[in-house]
């Protein structure tokens, strides 16, 4: 069975920093197509980042320059560097896999950040 | 980028009806559009793949149609377990974007 349990999140000053994490189970992270997707309050989707299975990396232009996507084959788990934080990055971030470029088949619970002074 | 747009964006409807949300794109996707249905506090998750494909566990009052810019998603007999908020999605090219939400809520 596919889990995927997002951490990390949490109350951050702008400007600051945060790591989240999106731990995997029933499948393996390197051979699949992971994304962040962030839905601020009472908003729609906003897709953040994907790395690919060959590693390769895409962002919204967003977040380009401030977050970093990576993953830890050995601990099968996918993260999202986010730094120089503003208030609109306050969203609930979801972590979502799929076999398939661009697609969502899986999706996390979510985790909340809110970037407020 | 390409831009996704949905009409309505939200509609009451009651049980047993039959629902259809429309999605376009700003240019041709051709068909790699997807459907995603999120119930509040919720994940999405994902109903229709490819356009028309409909993902593994999905009831299939569900179904979706189109190609190019122009997409369609019906629900053939709506139950109260559909009332939810629904996206369209490109994943034809980065940044993968979606549109802004169809809200479907009881009549």
């Amino acid at each position: 069975e596919v889990q995927l349990v997002e951490s990390g999140g949490g109350l951050v000053q702008p400007g600051g920093s945060l790591r989240l994490s999106c731990a995997a189970s029933g499948f393996t992270v390197s051979s699949n197509y992971m994304n962040w997707v962030r839905q601020a309050p009472g908003k729609g989707l906003d897709w953040v980042s994907v790395i690919y299975s060959g590693a390769g990396t895409y962002y919204a232009d967003s977040v380009k320059g401030r977050f970093t996507i990576s993953r830890d084959n050995s601990k099968n788990t996918l993260y999202l560097q986010m730094n120089s934080l503003r208030a609109e990055d306050t969203a609930v971030y979801y972590c979502a896999v799929s076999p398939t470029p661009g697609n969502f088949d899986y999706w996390g619970q979510g985790t909340l950040v809110t970037v407020s002074s | 980028d390409i831009q996704m747009t949905q009409s309505p964006s939200s509609l009451s409807a009651s049980v047993g009806d039959r629902v259809t949300i429309t999605c376009r794109a700003s240019q041709s996707i051709t068909s790699y559009l997807n459907w995603y249905q999120q119930k509040p506090g919720k994940a999405p998750k994902l109903l229709i793949y490819a356009a028309s494909s409909l993902q593994s566990g999905v009831p299939s009052r569900f179904s979706g149609s189109g190609s190019g810019t122009d997409f369609t998603l019906t629900i053939s007999s709506l139950q109260p377990e559909d009332f939810a908020t629904y996206y369209c999605q490109q994943s034809y090219s980065t940044p993968f974007t979606f549109g802004p939400g169809t809200k479907v809520d009881i009549k």
